[in-house]
Formats: C-alpha cells, sequence, structure tokens
C-alpha cells in the first residue's frame, strides 16, 4: 500500500543546531506540504511544493527550509534550531486541488 | 483568502448521545471542505470530504457533514458518540483561488471527550 513516512518520529536537539526532519511518500504525489501542530493554532503550514524543484513558503516558513529533488522526499531542514521550533511536525501530500491531503504520523521535535 | 473558525474548542459527550461539531469557513471562491481526527499522538485521518457535489456527505464511523453555503457552514454530526470518538476533530478548507491551490487552512480544533 502507498504510504507517506516520516523520520525520525522523536527528536531532542540544541538550540542553534541544524536539524533535518525526512518525508517520504510512495503515493506519486505531486503536492507534497509541511505543517506544525502547536496547542491552540491548529496546523499551520510551513512550506510546500507542486513538484520537482518547486518550493514555496506556507504562513510560518521563518527559520525552515525545503528543498524538492525528486517526487518522493521532501525533507524539511531546521537552519539554527530554537525553542521556539519545539512542535509536531506533520508532513502531507495530495494528488490534486479538490483531493484530500495523507498526513505522515509526525515528528515530535524538541529544542533544549 | 481562506479562513475557518471551529466554534468550539471542546465537546463532552455522554456515549450514545449526539454529537455536534461546529465550523465556519470564508472562502473567496468555491471551497473544498474537509473534516480531520486526530486520535492521541496519532497521525491525521480523513473523515469526510465536500468538493461541490453533495452538500450532505457522509464519511466513515458514521460521520455525516452538511456543507451550507448561504450560512458558511460545514458541521460535523453522528447520532451516536462511541467512546471510540474521543479525539481532537480539524475543520479545514481549501480553495481554488491560485496562491491557495492545494494548501490546507486548518481551523483550531475541537476536543471531544466521551463520558460512559
Amino acid at each position: 500500500d502507498a504510504e507517506i513516512t516520516q523520520s525520525p518520529r522523536h527528536k531532542i536537539t540544541e538550540t542553534g543546531r541544524q536539524v533535518t526532519l525526512a518525508c517520504h511518500q510512495t503515493w506519486n504525489h505531486n503536492n507534497m506540504f509541511w505543517y506544525r501542530q502547536d496547542l491552540g493554532h491548529g496546523l499551520r503550514l510551513i512550506h510546500y511544493s507542486y513538484g520537482v524543484h518547486d518550493t514555496n513558503k506556507g504562513e510560518v516558513s521563518d527559520g525552515y527550509s525545503v528543498s524538492r529533488s525528486n517526487t518522493e522526499d521532501l525533507p524539511l531542514t531546521l537552519e539554527s534550531a530554537a525553542s521556539s521550533q519545539t512542535s509536531v511536525y506533520f508532513c502531507a501530500s495530495s494528488e490534486s486541488r479538490q483531493g484530500e491531503a495523507f498526513f505522515g504520523q509526525g515528528t515530535r521535535l524538541t529544542v533544549v | 483568502a481562506q479562513s475557518v473558525t471551529q466554534l468550539d474548542s471542546h465537546v463532552s459527550v455522554s456515549e450514545g448521545t449526539p454529537v455536534l461539531l461546529r465550523c465556519n469557513y470564508s472562502s473567496s471562491y468555491s471551497p473544498s471542505l474537509f473534516w480531520y481526527v486526530q486520535h492521541p499522538n496519532k497521525g491525521l485521518q480523513l473523515l469526510l470530504k465536500y468538493t461541490s457535489a453533495a452538500t450532505l456527505v457522509k464519511g466513515i464511523n458514521g460521520f455525516e457533514a452538511e456543507f451550507k453555503k448561504s450560512e458558511t457552514s460545514f458541521h460535523l454530526t453522528k447520532p451516536s458518540a462511541h467512546m471510540s470518538d474521543a479525539a481532537e476533530y480539524f475543520c479545514v478548507v481549501s480553495d481554488w483561488e491560485e496562491d491557495s491551490w492545494g494548501k490546507l487552512q486548518f481551523g483550531a480544533g475541537t476536543q471531544v471527550v466521551v463520558t460512559p
């Protein structure tokens, strides 16, 4: 079965370190998204991609970057981790503008 | 621009009684609307979606939602709550506006508690 997987599931890092969260989907979807989930805010969009070599900023993109070198992967990089980036991160993919998004299981990131 | 307001942050129901989760949305164009559920420490699962077909949408686990354009609402209901329905529920909108294409706008979530 097609799926979307995130790794690691849990990560503790120190302030100032660079961190990369992996997202891999086997749906062959063109659209991929990164969200962060914080209490009281629902999920907020960080970055998204509509295809290979395409990346776009979402509403909370400061301090994050993504790259899309193939269809399957959209890694999220925190250039210099900050305590404000402690959160649960979800990757998602979708096939079309009408289609629902399929979500990974999430990565819980703690910045100390 | 699109936005979503979930009118209740917490809902408590007794097992076997109806569940109503309220959602209002704002969208510049014809929206697609979704309800997702998140059980503790889990990812998000799609309950149902509206994409300009029938206004009454049936989803998994006995849930349904009605799209009311005049009221800009998309409330989620279930006739009889089960203990396994305890979770957080998100109302989500995506519209066809060029700079929102395919992007999901989430509500803040409604936490549902089911008591025996």
